[in-house]
């Protein structure tokens, strides 16, 4: 098993790009989840999934977007990347019975210029 | 709103010394309590968990952590900890729904 795998591992990107992070989970794990990671802020989550089509706001969702087209998935979006977006990404999947543990994916640095 | 304050932003320790991280919790019901450690430029990996029964609870690598329901405090320690202890420690609660509530994150480097 993979577990929980983001692509890309770093990206540089310029104010009012747009880019595309993703996840991908083996686990068949039902729920899934967006976090930005911050110094001093912990982890903040941005959106989550409960199954395949259907997606939530987290804490701190604007200037994202999501989609979970297929189970194993879970897409975030940047439309217009703005230099506060800077932050390192995390994806966590868990399923939907059990002990409520979230497994993390290794994360995505991303730097906006 | 449920928050989780963890108490040292940083914990500076000797190897084979002793350490401890302190987490505070608000929440009027039942929660269910979590310690991840993430390691320099890694994802975050689980160390333990309680969720119910006995109040001391036993994680990898020699941690060991003890909910005291009272005082709403979820403390991780280690007797003796190595240089590889060395990461940032996450403390964080779920309510029994969707989300985990995280803490801002404790630094522990651990020197020889």
């Amino acid at each position: 098993n993979a577990g929980v795998t983001q692509t890309p591992k770093f990206r540089v990107l310029k104010t009012g790009q747009s880019m595309t992070l993703l996840c991908a989970q083996d686990m068949n794990h039902e729920y899934m989840y967006w976090y930005r990671q911050d110094p001093g802020m912990g982890l903040r989550l941005i959106h989550y999934s409960v199954g395949e089509g259907t997606t939530a706001k987290g804490e701190v969702p604007d200037g994202y977007n999501v989609s979970r087209l297929k189970k194993q998935n879970f897409l975030l979006g940047l439309e217009s990347a703005a230099p506060s977006q800077t932050s390192v990404y995390f994806c966590a999947s868990r399923p939907s019975r059990g002990t409520y543990e979230q497994y993390f994916g290794p994360g995505t640095r991303l730097t906006v210029t | 709103a449920q928050s989780v304050t963890q108490l040292d932003s940083q914990v500076p320790v000797f190897e084979e010394a002793p350490v401890e991280l302190r987490c505070n919790y608000s929440s009027s019901v039942s929660v269910y309590l979590f310690w991840y450690v993430q390691y320099p430029n890694q994802g975050l990996q689980l160390l333990l968990k309680y969720l119910s029964g006995s109040t001391l609870v036993k994680g990898i690598n020699g941690f060991e952590a003890e909910f005291n329901k009272s005082q709403t405090s979820f403390h991780l320690r280690k007797p003796s900890v190595h240089i590889s202890d060395t990461a940032e420690y996450f403390c964080a609660v779920n309510r029994g729904d969707y989300k985990l509530s995280f803490g801002a994150g404790t630094t522990v480097t651990v020197r020889a």
